[in-house]
């Protein structure tokens, strides 16, 4: 069975930074793109990144380019994203997807951007 | 970037009655990618069809999806109580993903 867990979120001010990662396990990581998603709170959700199954590719929604880095470690099993220059707009449940057919969910972890 | 456009925002419907959520896309939509999926409050999205007609694991046979190339349909034929909820369609055929902007299904 495919498990995702988050973890990482938390609180931080404007201008700060934040990684997260996701553990995988019940299937071959290294065979699937990955990605993050995000839901701001009372709002819909929001495609954030993709990573190719080698880590040699990646996409990024436009708001977060320059600022977020995704990467993923395929011997650890495991997806990180690097949150720099956070903006209060950034706050959201932050949610690691598998790229399979199905996809999988992890249950999300909360960044919260305040001062 | 293909946009998904959802319809209707909201949905009044009574339990028992037939649901009928439609997305629509801006450009043509791999079907091996397509996804629905519903929310509730505080929750994680859970995934109901994926290849666009294929209801994931567990899900209910009320559920069905069916569409192709740039419109899609999620119908529920009973809404049961516990399916009043905010219903989501996704891209995820590209190296960027889309999602619909949701439909809510609520108690009329």
């Amino acid at each position: 069975e495919v498990h995702l867990a988050e973890s990482g979120g938390g609180f931080v001010q404007p201008g700060g930074s934040l990684r997260l990662s996701c553990a995988a396990s019940g299937f071959s990581f290294s065979s699937y793109w990955m990605s993050w998603v995000r839901q701001a709170p009372g709002k819909g959700l929001e495609w954030v990144a993709n990573i190719k199954h080698d880590g040699r590719d990646k996409f990024y929604v436009e708001s977060v380019k320059g600022r977020f880095t995704i990467s993923r470690d395929n011997a650890k099993n495991s997806l990180y994203l690097q949150m720099d220059s956070l903006r209060a707009e950034d706050t959201a449940v932050y949610y690691c997807v598998t790229g399979g057919r199905p996809p999988s969910w992890g249950r999300g972890a909360l960044v919260t951007v305040s001062s | 970037e293909n946009v998904l456009t959802q319809s209707p925002g909201t949905l009044s419907l009574s339990p028992g009655e037939r649901a009928t959520l439609s997305c629509r896309a801006s450009q043509r939509v791999n079907s091996g990618y397509f996804a629905w999926y519903q929310q509730k409050p505080g929750q994680a999205p859970r995934l109901l069809i994926y290849d666009a007609s294929s209801r994931a694991t567990g899900i209910p046979d009320r559920f069905s999806g069916s569409g192709s190339g740039t419109d899609f349909t999620l119908t529920i034929s009973r809404l049961e109580p516990e399916d009043f909820a905010v219903y989501y369609c996704q891209d995820y055929g590209d190296s960027a993903w889309t999602f619909g902007q949701g439909t809510k299904v609520e108690i009329k």
